[in-house]
């Protein structure tokens, strides 16, 4: 099983340039979330949804954008890229939250900075 | 809101044994799940409380007292490839997603 994909692994870019952060998964799973890890501050909830067609913002949602048109993907979506979202975005899904059986299954990361 | 509250590193040798606390504020409680991650790599699950006790799980057991918005993981006969980053969770409000604490970083020194 593939798991939880995310393209592209590494990414620069320049202020002002958008730029789609693409996560797959091959799991059947009906909640996914995006959350931001910079050094000291954890993983922190972008944005998330709870299956196709529905999403929700989470903690820092300013300056991003989501869908959820079929159960596999969610793509997160920069509009204006700015210095300050530079960091390592992860893209998570599971069949439910919060359950033993079914944890969060996480992609490996996209590194993005901008210039 | 959802918060966690977790120290930012801890130490310890090989062999040794070392607990990392947890105290949360959630507005309704679905459960306190730890995850592992090594090298800035992908987080990967290692235990979770629903009810007041302890979870054993091989050389990692976790413990919950829900009275007290308290937990902690607790690594035994420590390894060096223990040393990573060890973060606590909790669902949301509406339990539709899952909230992290910022981490502590265990370093396993021989």
């Amino acid at each position: 099983n593939a798991g939880v994909t995310q393209t592209p692994k590494f990414q620069v870019l320049k202020t002002g340039q958008s730029m789609t952060l693409q996560c797959a998964q091959d799991m059947n799973h009906e909640y996914m979330s995006w959350y931001r890890q910079d050094p000291g501050m954890g993983l922190r909830l972008i944005h998330y949804s709870v299956g196709a067609g529905i999403t929700d913002q989470g903690e820092v949602p300013n300056g991003y954008n989501v869908s959820r048109s079929t159960t596999e993907d969610f793509p997160l979506r920069l509009l204006s890229a700015a210095p300050s979202q530079t960091s390592v975005y992860f893209c998570a899904s599971s069949p439910a939250v919060g359950d033993r059986t079914q944890p969060q299954h996480f992609g490996d990361g996209t590194r993005l900075s901008i210039l | 809101g959802q918060s966690l509250e977790q120290p930012s590193e801890v130490t310890a040798v090989e062999g040794a044994i070392v607990q990392i606390n947890c105290t949360y504020q959630t507005s309704g409680f679905y459960g306190l799940s730890w995850y592992q991650q090594h090298d800035g790599g992908a987080p990967t699950f290692l235990s979770y409380n629903a009810l007041d006790g302890l979870e054993e799980t091989g050389r990692f057991s976790s413990f919950l007292s829900r009275s007290d918005s308290y937990g902690y993981l607790l690594l035994q006969e420590l390894q060096m490839k223990d040393s990573a980053s060890y973060f606590c969770a909790v669902p949301n409000q509406a339990g539709t997603a899952l909230i992290f604490g910022k981490g502590t970083t265990l370093s396993v020194s021989s």
